[in-house]
């Protein structure tokens, strides 16, 4: 079956560092993958959309990247901020019976420090 | 303002009965979907809906039940089948199952047995 990883739970890292989230696919290949960012208690909101054949997309201080090869896509977030601290969503269009859903991984919850 | 609104935000339910989500989206979007989140967990999908009068199951349809008689409306009712209801339930709509653009999220509906 299809399966979506997330490569921590939790990630710390100082402000105005680097952080960088990754999320590994498997049993599938998937047109598109999406980043979202979900805080305590609130539904997620749209980050990003990448295309399979699209090797990096940017908005702002955020890029993601999408491997095809790797079955791989990495989140990065420039420039880190305490505002920052969230837990943040991948998600990929699996084909189902009457269209495609979106499936999502387990998230990872990124805390950035002052 | 368009969006995507769920209601009520917290909902306790007491053993042995039914209960109904209510999902309201006004951005003129095809399709939509409900999705359950547990403590730590990513979002699982439940139901989804692509056209009016039609709806799809997803992972983890059993013990829940839903309606798509309009466009805008996509209820949820949690039947007393489903065991271990507790959980936080996201609706969710997005253009066109075809048209792979982002989903826009409702603020959540905290469901509690008591």
């Amino acid at each position: 079956s299809q399966k979506i990883e997330q490569n921590s739970e939790a990630l710390n890292i100082q402000e105005g560092k680097t952080a960088t989230l990754t999320c590994n696919y498997t049993n599938y290949s998937p047109a598109y993958l999406q980043w979202y960012r979900q805080d305590p208690g609130r539904g997620p909101v749209f980050l990003l959309l990448i295309r399979e054949n699209e090797k990096e997309k940017r908005k702002e201080r955020l890029k993601v990247t999408f491997d095809t090869t790797l079955k791989q896509s990495l989140f990065h977030i420039t420039a880190s901020q305490p505002a920052d601290s969230a837990t943040y969503l991948c998600a990929l269009d699996m084909f189902r019976q009457a269209g495609t859903a979106l499936i999502f991984g387990k998230g990872t919850t990124l805390s950035v420090s002052s | 303002d368009g969006g995507i609104t769920q209601s009520p935000k917290y909902l306790f339910r007491k053993e042995g009965q039914n209960v109904t989500l209510s999902c309201e989206q006004n951005l003129n979007h095809d399709a939509m979907y409900w999705y359950r989140q547990d403590p730590g967990q990513g979002l699982r999908l439940i139901y989804y809906s692509q056209i009016v009068n039609d709806f799809q199951k997803g992972d983890i349809a059993e013990g829940y039940s839903v309606s798509r008689e309009k466009k805008e409306s996509f209820p949820l009712t949690v039947t007393s089948a489903q065991k271990n209801p507790t959980a936080f339930y996201l609706c969710a709509s997005s253009i066109d199952l075809g048209v792979r653009t982002e989903a826009f999220f409702g603020q959540g509906t905290r469901l509690t047995v008591v």
